[in-house]
C-alpha cells in the first residue's frame, strides 16, 4: 500500500489560475517536503515541515505556499502559475531514517 | 559547494556487468544517506538507505559509506536493462533532504 499519496497525478491549470495539490501520508511522520523536478534536473527542494514547523527554502518563489493542517496532509498552493511553474511536484515523507515519495503530480500550465 | 555531487553521467554498462555509481557530500555531519532509482516520468524509488560505515547488500545492491572520505556508491550486480534509469545519492543534513543531481545509467543487452 502506497504510503504517500499525491492528489491529482496530473493537473492541467490556466496561467495565473490558483492551483493545489495534495499530500497525504499514513505513516505519521514528522517530516513532510515538497520538491519541484523539472525534466532532467533533479528534485529542487521548496519546503519542508518538521511537525508544523514550516521552513521554507530561500529561493523559493512567493508564488508558492504550503499548508499542512495536521501530521497525515500537506498541501501545496500555487498563487498565479506561470509556464515556467510547469513541472512534477514530490512530496515526501521523513521519519526513523526513511525517506518516501508520492507518486508526483504533473502540472502542465496552459 | 553543492551538498551532494554526483557525476551526471550518463553511464553505459553491459548486460551482466557491474554498475558503479558514486555520490560525494559536503556535510561530515551527515548521517543518513539513500540511494533512489527514478525512471522518466516517474517519482523516484528508494533502493538502498544506509547510515554506518561499510557495506550494505540488498539482492544485487551493495551500498558503500565511507564517512572519512565523505563518499556513499551504490554497486549494482548483474545488471539488467531494466536497471536503465537516473539514480539520486540523497543525504539528511541539518534536518534536510538533499540530492545529487543524479546518474543516468544505460545497461546494454
Amino acid at each position: 500500500d502506497a504510503m504517500v499519496i499525491q492528489n491529482p497525478r496530473y493537473q492541467v491549470t490556466q496561467f495565473g489560475k490558483p492551483v493545489t495539490l495534495s499530500c497525504s501520508q499514513t505513516l505519521n511522520h514528522n517530516v513532510m517536503y515538497w520538491y519541484q523536478q523539472k525534466s532532467s534536473q533533479a528534485p529542487k527542494l521548496l519546503f519542508h515541515y518538521y511537525d508544523k514547523d514550516f521552513n521554507n527554502e530561500a529561493d523559493t518563489p512567493d508564488n508558492f505556499q504550503s499548508r499542512r493542517p495536521n501530521t497525515s496532509f500537506c498541501f501545496l498552493d500555487i498563487r498565479s502559475p506561470g509556464l515556467g511553474d510547469a513541472a512534477m511536484y514530490l512530496c515526501a515523507i521523513e521519519g526513523q531514517g526513511e525517506a518516501f515519495f508520492g507518486q508526483g503530480t504533473r502540472l502542465t500550465v496552459v | 559547494q553543492k551538498e551532494v555531487e554526483q557525476n551526471s553521467g550518463p553511464l553505459s554498462v553491459p548486460e551482466g556487468a557491474i554498475a558503479s555509481l558514486n555520490c560525494t557530500y559536503s556535510d561530515r555531519g551527515s548521517q543518513s544517506f539513500f540511494w533512489y532509482r527514478q525512471y522518466s516520468g516517474k517519482s523516484p524509488e528508494l533502493i538502498m538507505s544506509i547510515y554506518s560505515n561499510g557495506d550494505k547488500e540488498d539482492g544485487r545492491f551493495t551500498a558503500q559509506l565511507n564517512k572519512a572520505s565523505q563518499y556513499v556508491s551504490l554497486l549494482i550486480r548483474d545488471s539488467q536493462p531494466s536497471d536503465s534509469a537516473t539514480y539520486l545519492c540523497a543525504v539528511i543534513s541539518g534536518n534536510q533532504f538533499y540530492f545529487g543531481t543524479g546518474t543516468s545509467l544505460t545497461v546494454i543487452p
